[in-house]
């Protein structure tokens, strides 16, 4: 029962172009919303959040939507750089603290 | 800045034998977790301490895995005998509290498994 999905494994733009990363949820109760950016080989970033009362939130090229009545999220890099070129993982922030992470969904900027 | 240690950063070891894996939180942190990460999927939590305390290891193979943290500080996540499908990332993470933040949680470098 996956609680947390990204349903594209993969995602190519055009560097300055926009990149928009989807996901979806089923549970109600998380109070949280995060995105973590992961290179090969190292353990994955934070990068943004949003609390589950608010419907946006930016933090310079990255902007997070929520959509609560749809249990939808989306990621908004503009404008893209090769340099955002990585794995991206929405996660749910349970009441107990932990994390429900997505599949991941590969970005690739093409200079 | 304040990081989480892991070690080691590569393990190799064949099937049946044990594995042990070792994780140093960021000072004051109070809550880690170890999570798993297969390649293509997302990381999943094995378990969650609170202090010295198990919080969460309701999907933890308790079988073959074990994890402690005695003295609340740093923790020790081991398999044995290791299996072929324990080949994985092995993600350590702590924050300040388990709940009442935002939920951020820092993490480690992680250790690359693989069971031949």
């Amino acid at each position: 029962d996956q609680q947390v999905k990204q349903n594209s494994p993969s995602l190519s733009v055009q560097e300055g172009r926009i990149s928009i990363l989807n996901c979806d949820y089923t549970n109600s109760m998380f109070d949280y919303f995060l995105w973590y950016k992961k290179y090969p080989a190292e353990g994955p970033t934070f990068l943004i959040s949003i609390s589950s009362i608010k419907d946006k939130n930016e933090d310079g090229r990255f902007t997070v939507f929520l959509n609560k009545s749809a249990k939808h999220l989306s990621l908004h890099i503009v404008p893209s750089q090769p340099g955002d070129s990585a794995v991206y993982f929405c996660a749910a922030k349970a009441d107990t603290g932990k994390l429900i992470f997505g599949q991941g969904t590969t970005l690739q900027v093409k200079p | 800045e304040a990081e989480v240690a892991q070690s080691p950063r590569y393990k190799i070891t064949e099937k049946s034998q044990a594995v042990a894996f070792w994780c140093d939180p960021i000072s004051g942190h109070a809550t880690l977790y170890w999570y798993r990460q297969i390649l293509g999927q997302g990381p999943e939590l094995l378990v969650q301490f609170q202090d010295e305390s198990v919080v969460d290891d309701s999907q933890l193979p308790k079988d073959r895995f074990s994890a402690e943290r005695l003295k609340g500080v740093d923790s020790t996540l081991k398999i044995q005998p290791a299996e072929l499908g324990d080949s994985a990332m092995y993600l350590c993470a702590s924050s300040l509290l388990g709940w009442g933040n935002t939920g951020e949680l820092f993490f480690g470098e992680g250790s690359r498994l693989t069971v031949l």
